[in-house]
């Protein structure tokens, strides 16, 4: 089967560092992202990771291990306008079926 | 450039009628998804198409249905509404079958009563 795991809630302070975990077992893979959604919105993308090790993107760093089938979201200097839900999104198999986890809500308080 | 443009953005039906959703793709991209995101849950796949063709579909009855035309844009058709059916309908766009970014559009909000 396919499956996608993370976190359903997190809090944080502001200013803080947060590390927001997945974990999938999927038919296949071809690549990971991260998308952030808002309550009411659509996501906004924010990551693309195919490869092994870290992808830097100002406060956000996204990191893949491919053998552990495991990757983190790292938000850092969080603001309040970081509240919202994140979503790990697997590309599995042959057919890049774009499959969702079920997202984290975060919640960053002052 | 125009981003992924989905059309309308509110729609209100009634049990048993057909609705139909719109994505246009962003400019260059070939490939288009479709996702229900009903309250409070996660994003589940409906339909892939890529270059005019339907790659995958996710587990949804045949009602659910949709093409994607020469010009990329696509099309989301659900026939005998039910009221369960009342969600965010999301299109996403892609460079091509192996891109590595995806898009989304700001949702197609459609209520059955």
């Amino acid at each position: 089967g396919q499956n996608i795991d993370q976190p359903t809630e997190m809090t944080a302070t502001e200013g803080a560092i947060v590390q927001i975990n997945c974990t999938y077992q999927t038919s296949g893979f071809n690549g990971l992202f991260w998308y952030q959604q808002h309550a009411g919105e659509a996501p906004t993308f924010l990551s693309y990771n195919v490869l092994d090790g870290l992808e830097e993107k100002g406060r956000f760093s996204s990191f893949l291990s491919r053998s552990k089938g495991y990757s983190y979201l790292l938000l850092k200097e969080l603001q309040m306008k970081d509240s919202a839900s994140y979503l790990c999104a697997v590309l599995s198999g042959g057919y890049n079926k774009l499959i969702f986890g079920a997202g984290t809500r975060l919640a960053v308080h002052p | 450039e125009a981003g992924v443009t989905q059309s309308p953005t509110h729609l209100i039906k009634t049990r048993g009628q057909q609705a139909t959703l719109r994505c246009s793709p962003i400019s260059g991209h070939t490939s288009v998804y479709w996702y229900q995101q009903a309250l409070g849950l996660g994003l589940q796949f409906l339909l892939w198409y890529d270059e005019g063709e339907e790659r995958n579909r996710g587990n949804f009855p045949p009602r659910f249905s949709g093409r994607q035309f020469p010009n990329y844009s696509s099309e989301l058709n659900v026939n005998a509404l039910e009221l369960e059916d009342s969600a965010l309908y999301l299109c996403a766009s892609r460079e091509g079958a192996a891109g590595n970014t995806i898009y989304f559009g700001e949702g197609s909000w459609l209520t059955v009563v």
